[in-house]
């Protein structure tokens, strides 16, 4: 059974700082998305990274992918209250026909303070 | 239309009562999913249709019946609910898996979800 897990599963970070966000699987996949969540929203769409060592970035945001490692980072520079969400990681699985399996990361609760 | 569209946005039914959730897409998509989400933690999958016929069930109470009678539609009947059942229920759609990357990029586009009370 795949498992993801992100860490850490909160952070609060000071306005202007640098973090990292950690999301591990558990089973070989080439394909993983990065989503933001606000409060009783639905999911954002942030990145998809398709392939060993890849890197995509916007804005203030950047998510990396070492398939080898079974690890993505979502980096966050000179973070700003903007940002403050829960970021989910999560694997693709190819499934039968036209689907496919999206399996969810634990979520990490970000909270950007002035 | 990149929309995937969910009615309705609220909804609050009692345990005795038998209710729908309707969920629409225009994007030629032929994967459709169902997907809840209690509070502070990850979506989880209930339901993956591919070509209109149920592909995964994850285990799911039959409580829930999930229904697609068309390649646009996706719709999930909620007959004796419980408490427990309280949650954001959300649907995606995708394009083919092979398809991502080939110039496609947005694998998955999800709807904005209704939030179900069950009292």
């Amino acid at each position: 059974e795949l498992k993801v897990e992100q860490n850490p599963l909160f952070l609060s970070m000071q306005e202007g700082k640098n973090y990292t966000i950690y999301c591990n699987y558990s089973t070989t996949s080439d394909r993983l998305y990065w989503y933001r969540q606000d409060p009783g929203k639905s999911l954002e769409s942030l990145f998809v990274l398709l392939s060993n060592g890849a890197v995509k970035q916007e804005g203030r945001l950047m998510a990396s992918l070492d398939t080898k490692a079974r690890l993505s980072t979502l980096h966050i520079t000179a973070a700003v209250h903007d940002l403050s969400a829960t970021y989910f990681c999560a694997v693709d699985m190819e499934g039968t026909g036209t689907a496919s399996k999206l399996t969810f990361g634990t979520g990490t609760r970000l909270q950007v303070t002035l | 239309d990149t929309e995937v569209t969910q009615t309705p946005k609220h909804l609050v039914m009692g345990m005795t009562n038998k209710k729908s959730l309707k969920c629409e897409q225009h994007m030629g998509h032929r994967a459709m999913y169902w997907y809840k989400q209690k509070a502070k933690k990850p979506p989880e999958l209930m339901f993956v249709y591919s070509y209109e016929k149920l592909s995964i069930n994850e285990s799911v109470p039959s409580r829930f019946s999930p229904e697609c009678p068309n390649s646009s539609l996706l719709n999930l009947h909620l007959h004796a609910l419980q408490p427990e059942d309280s949650a954001l229920y959300l649907c995606a759609s995708s394009r083919p898996y092979y398809q991502v990357g080939q110039g496609m990029i947005d694998g998955y586009t999800f709807g904005s979800g209704t939030r179900l009370t069950v009292v």
